[in-house]
């Protein structure tokens, strides 16, 4: 069974230029949730989806993040424009039902100059 | 509040024996999930192992064993026969109502060879 795929692997940006993440999740898997995690911290929730439906949103920073899963199954997450503390690895996961154990892609190391 | 606390930031432990690592939790809830993930260098976040709070008999995975004191709402990870392999940082995270997951700051494995 393939994993939860993720790309690109690393990505520099100059600040307030634009950068997409992308998310395949583990076929069948419902939820998708995509995750900020910055050195030496634990992951932070930054949006859950079921299906293509949005669960919560609340720890997103919506005046410059965005994500969207088109037909319940890829996902996309866009950051316009980046900040320096956005600087993180974003992770993305996903789990057969909601509460079910999530099992992660790879991450994308983000670093924001 | 809901929080998971892991105390010791970070453990050393020699090539071959046994190192245990703690988490504790708050909780009003009587039936929930736990669960330890392990991140390595790459800081891809592999799961380790789950308990089902509603089950009395602790999770076991090759060496990765837990000892899950539901009353005092402790679940701490005993890893056996410690490998090079192991070293990683370990996160203990529980299921809150809303299906997220809740993480502890994280405890940093050395394996000494």
């Amino acid at each position: 069974e393939a994993g939860v795929a993720q790309s690109p692997r690393y990505k520099i940006i100059e600040k307030r230029q634009s950068v997409a993440f992308w998310c395949n999740p583990i076929s069948g898997h419902a939820t998708l949730y995509w995750y900020q995690q910055i050195l030496g911290q634990g992951p932070k929730l930054l949006i859950q989806f079921q299906n293509n439906g949005v669960v919560d949103d609340s720890q997103l920073p919506k005046d410059r993040f965005s994500a969207e899963r088109l037909k319940g199954v890829d996902s996309t997450l866009k950051i316009q424009p980046a900040k320096l503390e956005d600087s993180a690895v974003y992770l993305c996961a996903s789990s057969l039902t909601p509460g079910g154990p999530q099992y992660f892609g790879p991450g994308t190391r983000l670093l924001v100059l | 509040a809901q929080t998971v606390t892991q105390s010791q930031p970070e453990m050393s432990v020699q090539e071959a024996e046994t190192v245990t690592l703690s988490c504790t939790y708050d909780t009003s809830e009587s039936d929930y999930y736990l669960f330890w993930y392990k991140q390595p260098p790459s800081r891809q976040m592999i799961l380790v192992i789950r308990q089902e709070a509603y089950k009395q008999q602790n999770a076991t995975e090759n060496r990765f064993s837990v000892n899950f004191q539901k009353a005092a709402k402790s679940f701490s990870l005993k890893i056996s026969d410690s490998q090079l392999g192991d070293a990683a940082m370990y996160f203990c995270a529980r299921v809150v109502s809303n299906y997220q997951l809740i993480w502890g700051a994280g405890t940093k494995l050395i394996i000494k060879p």
